[in-house]
């Protein structure tokens, strides 16, 4: 079946700029999570969203960086006024339930120049 | 979440299996062993977990050690494809409470040779 799916692939910005990023979970999944790995850096977490609710956002950087989930399903991730520090790779992963297998989409690249 | 040791790095050549090993000396009763994988440039994939006992699906094999102290992930013919860095952890699964965000270590760098 289909996986977890993220878009844009690549986005190139500019410093100052706001970026959205999508995440689509696998279908019939309640939970969804937001990490970002930096190069050559292991998983930052970011948050978790079991369906629309977001219980744990310990790992925002900033108030630069907030994300909602609608419908229990797509996921938006923003960053306003996107600083050069914020180029990572951002990944989404989605599981059946909050601490069940975590399944990962292929990541979005951010680059701010 | 306990935490593991994994050697730095292996090498395996083509065809032949892979065994990457996990120590987990302070793994709790009620954590599970989990495997994923990360190629250059992807996103990280889910290969197999497993609790007490020794679990195969179509990707790999995972031996977990009776005493659960440590694990070995078995890659039956390792491909180029496979060429990967391999994470062991070990978490809770359904506890019910607090963050369930994945903490990967260093992992293990495999190699497929040609």
């Amino acid at each position: 079946g289909a996986g977890v799916s993220q878009s844009p692939s690549n986005k190139v910005t500019e410093k100052g700029k706001d970026v959205e990023l999508r995440c689509d979970p696998i279908s019939g999944h309640t939970a969804l999570y937001w990490y970002r790995q930096s190069l050559g850096q292991g998983l930052e977490f970011l948050i978790y969203f079991q369906g629309n609710s977001a219980p744990d956002k310990s790992g925002l950087p900033s108030d630069r960086f907030s994300a909602e989930r609608t419908g229990g399903s797509v996921s938006t991730l923003t960053i306003q006024r996107t600083q050069q520090e914020d180029s990572a790779v951002y990944l989404c992963a989605s599981s059946l339930t909050t601490g069940d297998t975590q399944y990962f989409g292929p990541g979005t690249r951010l680059t701010v120049l | 979440d306990a935490k593991t040791t994994q050697p730095t790095s292996m090498d395996c050549a083509e065809g032949r299996a892979a065994n990457l090993p996990c120590n987990h000396s302070t793994i709790s009763g009620n954590e599970y062993v989990y495997w994923y994988r990360q190629i250059h440039s992807q996103g990280p994939q889910y290969i197999i977990h497993g609790l007490k006992n020794n679990e195969t699906n179509e990707m790999a094999s995972l031996i977990i050690t009776e005493d659960r102290k440590s694990s070995t992930l078995i890659l039956p013919h390792a491909t180029l494809r496979d060429t990967a860095v391999y994470y062991c952890i070990v978490r809770v699964v359904y506890s019910g409470a607090g963050s369930y965000q994945l903490t990967f270590g260093k992992g293990t760098k495999l190699s497929v040779i040609p």
